[in-house]
């Protein structure tokens, strides 16, 4: 049972452009979310948490936006750059997170 | 400041073999834990830790014991090895639940057995 769910595997984005990533989430419990950046070889690097009380939360060029009556969960990255490229996992928590499968981003010259 | 420290960063285990992955953190966080990832999945929670001398099981925890003697280490043993445990093991650490500054990961063991 898939509580935390990126049901994009991959996404491909020019640069300069807008990514979006998506996350659904099944347990109303969760009362707060994080998203993660993935380098090849490395472990997840943090990048943004929102509470469950906010809607909205921003940070440079990332801003995390969150439906709590969707139960959805979005990471935007403007403008993307080819650093941006690396696989992106949502979480989300109680006590402890639970992941999803990750999203691959690729940004392209 | 070193963060979250793993060891081995490679191992090839037989069917049956045991071992014990090493994790060290120098931040004085409270909150410890093991995930595991498998190829195109999420991670799966193995075991968790509060504070020294609490721990506590995961969503994948069979074949898995962990202990929690000082709170800067937090070592995973894997007894009897089995093919199904072939993955990359992340462990992570953080000061209460990490609802403001997340986990901090270390790099991971990649353990294939074979």
């Amino acid at each position: 049972d898939q509580q935390v769910k990126q049901n994009s595997p991959s996404l491909s984005v020019q640069e300069g452009r807008i990514s979006i990533l998506n996350c659904d989430y099944t347990n109303s419990m969760f009362d707060y979310f994080l998203w993660y950046k993935k380098y090849p070889a490395e472990g997840p690097t943090f990048l943004i948490s929102i509470s469950s009380i906010k809607d909205k939360n921003e940070d440079g060029r990332f801003t995390v936006f969150l439906n709590k009556s969707a139960k959805h969960l979005s990471l935007h990255i403007v403008p993307s750059q080819p650093g941006d490229s690396a696989v992106y996992f949502c979480a989300a928590g109680t006590q402890k997170l639970v992941f999803g499968q990750g999203t691959r981003l690729t940004i392209n010259p | 400041n070193a963060g979250v420290t793993q060891t081995p960063k490679f191992r090839i285990l037989k069917i049956g073999q045991s071992m014990t992955l090493q994790c060290t953190q120098d931040m004085n966080h409270n909150y410890m834990y093991w995930y595991r990832q498998d190829p195109g999945m999420g991670l799966k929670l193995i075991y968790y830790s509060v504070g020294a001398g609490i721990t506590d099981k995961g969503e994948v925890p069979n074949g898995y014991n962990v202990s929690r003697s000082t709170t800067e280490d937090f070592p995973l043993r894997l007894e009897l090895a089995a093919p199904s445990q072939t993955s990359v093991y992340f462990c992570a650490s953080s000061y209460g639940r990490g609802e403001i500054g997340g986990y901090t990961f270390g790099s991971g063991t990649r353990l294939t057995v074979v």
